[in-house]
Order: C-alpha cells, then structure tokens, then sequence
C-alpha cells in the first residue's frame, strides 16, 4: 500500500522556538492533511490542503502542499507547552479509492521550558 | 467535535473470545472507517463503509469483520480475539467536498487488550 514518511519521529524544542516537521511520498496525493493527537485522545484535524502549491495558515501553524504532490510540511511558530502531542500527516492518494486516507507515523513534540 | 461515540472505551478479553466495537455518528455521514492505531505504526485502515451494507477492506483487515445495518452506526466484530489484536481502535467518518472524500474525523477511540 501508499506509505507516508514523516520526519523526525520526535523531537524535544525549547518554549518559544519554531518547530517544522515534513511529510513526503513516493506518489501523488490529492490532499494532504494535518492532525495532532493528545494522549487518549483520538487525532483532531489541524490544517487540509487540497491544492498544490497551497499555503494555509491556522494560528501559529502553517502547511504547504508541495508542488509535486509527493510532500508537505508542517510549521509551528513560537511553541508552547500545549504543542506537545503526535503531529500526523495524512493524505488521499491519486490512485486508488478517493475515500482511503493514508497516515504518517506521526512525529512526537516534546517542549522543554 | 463530529458527533461521534466509541463503545466500550476500554475492554479487556481473553483470547479466543469474540469483541464487537460499535461506532455511532449522529451526523448522517456516508463514509465511516475503523482503524487501529499501534506505536511505531501509525493509523492503519482495518475497514470502511461507503453506506448501509456496503463495506470494503482495509490494509489490514484479516481477523476482523464489520456491519453497518443502519447509517449511525458501524460495527467492528473480532470474531476470535487474539493479543495481536491489542491495540487502540478508532473510528472516523469522512467529510465530502467537490465529490471526494476529505477531511476525517475521529472518535475518542477504544482501547481494547486481549490477555
């Protein structure tokens, strides 16, 4: 099946610095999709994108679809202790059901004070 | 929040022993997916159901079984429970937008241990 890459797998960043994590795949998506995930809790939609090339903002975070379908990032501006959770990204592939989403591995926040 | 509900959130069984999960959305949506969620691996597509009676399989669907006899709500049967099979269990539904399947949204999810 589809298979995401998401870098890094975790990382620990001070209060107050900007965090960025990507996405990428070997083939084409037609949406990418950012989720964070608090303990026990399930993933909580982020930031969709839909078009190559978009940029969308949603308070400190912003994503980008990349121009050649196959990757995304993931921004965090001036972090705060409440960013700590899994970031997953997600994303309906080209091919195949529409309606199959497939997800990263998630990246791990951890924010030190 | 998208109107869904998880049951149980949490269940312990011994092997060999049959679990049903049940989804219940409020919302009327089509598209309903479980998927179980393990470290290291991400969220995997066990099912999905694309309306009543209608189910398709996921990447890793053996082991498990599903029904959707009405739109609120879809079922995940774990005919013979195995420790496999311990895992977190979620539930979405999916949000269509221009004729395709966008943005999902999930349960609280149920945590399910087979000893």
């Amino acid at each position: 099946g589809q298979q995401l890459n998401q870098s890094p797998q975790s990382m620990f960043i001070q209060e107050g610095e900007d965090v960025s994590m990507n996405c990428t795949s070997s083939s084409i998506f037609n949406t990418w999709l950012w989720y964070k995930q608090d303990p026990g809790e399930g993933p909580v939609l982020l930031i969709a994108l839909y078009k190559a090339g978009e940029l969308t903002s949603n308070g400190r975070l912003t994503a980008q679809f990349g121009i050649t379908r196959k990757d995304s990032f993931l921004n965090i501006s001036a972090s705060i202790p409440s960013d700590v959770g899994i970031y997953f990204c997600a994303g309906h592939p080209s091919t195949g059901t529409a309606s199959k989403l497939t997800f990263g591995t998630g990246t791990r926040l951890q924010v030190t004070l | 929040d998208a109107g869904i509900t998880q049951s149980p959130r949490h269940k312990v069984t011994e092997t060999g022993t049959p679990v049903t999960l049940r989804c219940h959305q409020t919302e009327n949506h089509r598209y309903m997916y479980w998927y179980r969620q393990d470290p290291g691996h991400g969220l995997r597509l066990i099912h999905y159901s694309y309306g009543v009676k209608d189910t398709d399989k996921g990447e890793v669907s053996d082991g498990y079984s599903v029904s959707r006899s009405k739109t609120e709500d879809f079922l995940l049967t774990l005919e013979s429970a195995t420790s496999s099979q311990t895992s977190v269990y979620f539930c979405a539904i999916s949000v269509r937008q221009g004729g395709l399947n966008t943005e999902a949204f999930f349960g609280q999810g149920t945590r399910l241990t087979v000893v």
